[in-house]
């Protein structure tokens, strides 16, 4: 199993550009997410998604778009990027034990740099 | 609002020199909560879930303990290869935040041989 796969791994953008992260997991979990993690800050949820076809905004969501087309994919969408927007995005996904906690699973994380 | 706050920032070891990690957290009713390790240029991989105040865990050197305001991460004889950051996490009961954890800034530890 590869667990949850996160594309591409580094990326330099310019500002105002646009891409995409995939994030892609083989485990059949409903539940996926999507973090950023800076220096001072933690980790900060930026969106969710419960099931496919459902998407839903965390703490930090300006800026970006997401959508969960099919169950195993999880799409992060930066419009058009800003330096704030420097940062490294960590994928993950969940499944609910019988105690109705998330355990979660990461990827490898995605370093975005945006001049 | 959910809040996790770690302590200390980082702390630095020598081999064999056990020590403590500090979570605290405020949340309105606590689902779990959860420790992960985090080596450099890698995504954080779970080690322990508590539920409730007085459970503990093990795992090797590891040993996590809950109260109802903070968890404590206590590392019995390091070893150099425990060098990681140290996130602590929670999920609240109920409504929206049922499948969101909210994390603190993490421990650096260090151990030096």
């Amino acid at each position: 199993n590869a667990g949850v796969t996160q594309t591409p791994k580094f990326r330099v953008l310019k500002t105002g550009q646009s891409m995409t992260l995939l994030c892609a997991q083989d485990m059949n979990h409903e539940y996926m997410y999507w973090y950023r993690q800076d220096p001072g800050m933690g980790l900060r949820l930026i969106h969710y998604s419960v099931g496919e076809g459902t998407t839903a905004k965390g703490e930090v969501p300006d800026g970006y778009n997401v959508s969960r087309l099919k169950k195993q994919n999880f799409l992060l969408g930066l419009e058009s990027a800003a330096p704030s927007q420097t940062s490294v995005y960590f994928c993950a996904s969940s499944y609910m034990i019988s105690s109705g906690a998330n355990v979660l699973t990461f990827g490898a994380g995605s370093r975005l740099t945006v001049l | 609002e959910d809040q996790v706050t770690q302590s200390p920032e980082a702390l630095r070891l020598q081999e064999g020199e056990s020590s403590s990690l500090n979570c605290s957290y405020t949340v309105s009713g606590l689902r779990g909560l959860f420790w992960y390790r985090q080596d450099p240029g890698k995504g954080p991989e779970f080690l322990f879930t508590l539920y409730s105040a007085g459970e503990e865990k093990e795992k090797e050197r590891l040993k996590a303990t809950l109260t109802k305001k903070e968890s404590f991460l206590h590392i019995t004889a390091p070893k150099p290869e425990d060098s990681a950051t140290y996130l602590c996490a929670v999920q609240a009961r109920g409504g929206g935040s049922n499948y969101k954890l909210t994390f603190g800034k993490g421990t650096l530890l260090t151990v030096n041989p």
